[in-house]
């Protein structure tokens, strides 16, 4: 079974707007991570946020953020002020377990987003 | 310079070549990581290595030969290759994942294989 789901396969928004990138995962444990990448045009996967868990607030990374609903087991990306530099493959990935140990990370198949001039 | 470097960037071989990828971490990081990347499908974690000790083969074909000489260096032997297996292959590295750091992983740009 998929873990993490990305439904939007391509996203476009205009520039200076808001976006939102879906993420939902699935796991039974009750500690886990989640994280969101960027994937430009040049193949390198840039480390954008992080959610624990057991966090109780919203991750927030200067223009992006996290919505985080555990009860539905959502983790959504939210890019304000887009600017044309956004536009690239986003991925969401999650780790299950505990902290310690390094059980691996699983990305979801991404979303495509394209900004507007 | 970025903290996770891979070389060559781009690399096109046949199915009797014999050739290696090479990532090498100025982060400090105790875990490295390779992931295949290809198109329309999700990145796949291939080997894990932490603190130099492989913990993780996701089932790869024994074409595939990872060795990590130090927690600086990691590499990805490949021979007998099959075209199915071009795709870019990514590297990363990380602190092990414990309760003073999430662990998140840290990119190379990719090495993008091209096997015919």
């Amino acid at each position: 079974a998929q873990k993490i789901t990305q439904t939007q396969p391509g996203m476009f928004v205009q520039e200076k707007e808001a976006v939102t990138l879906d993420c939902t995962y699935d796991t039974s444990d009750q500690s886990y991570g989640l994280f969101w990448y960027k994937q430009p045009s040049s193949g390198e996967m840039i480390f954008l946020i992080y959610q624990g868990s057991y966090d109780e607030q919203n991750a927030t990374e200067g223009r992006y953020s996290l919505n985080f609903q555990k009860a539905r087991k959502s983790a959504n990306l939210v890019i304000s002020a887009s600017q044309l530099g956004d536009s690239a493959m986003y991925f969401c990935a999650m780790r299950e377990g505990p902290g310690s140990g390094n059980t691996p990370l699983v990305f979801g198949k991404g979303t495509r987003l394209s900004v507007i001039a | 310079e970025t903290g996770v470097t891979q070389t060559p960037r781009h690399l096109v071989m046949g199915m009797t070549n014999k050739k290696s990828l090479k990532c090498e971490q100025h982060l400090g990081h105790n875990a490295m990581y390779w992931y295949k990347q290809s198109a329309k499908k999700p990145l796949e974690l291939m080997f894990v290595y932490n603190f130099k000790e492989q913990t993780e083969n996701n089932s790869v074909p024994s074409r595939f030969s990872p060795e990590c000489p130090n927690s600086s260096h990691l590499f990805l032997h490949l021979h007998t290759l099959q075209p199915e297996d071009s795709a870019l292959y990514l590297c990363a590295s990380s602190q092990v994942p414990g309760a003073l750091n999430t662990g998140e992983l840290f990119f190379g740009e990719g090495s993008r294989l091209t096997v015919l």
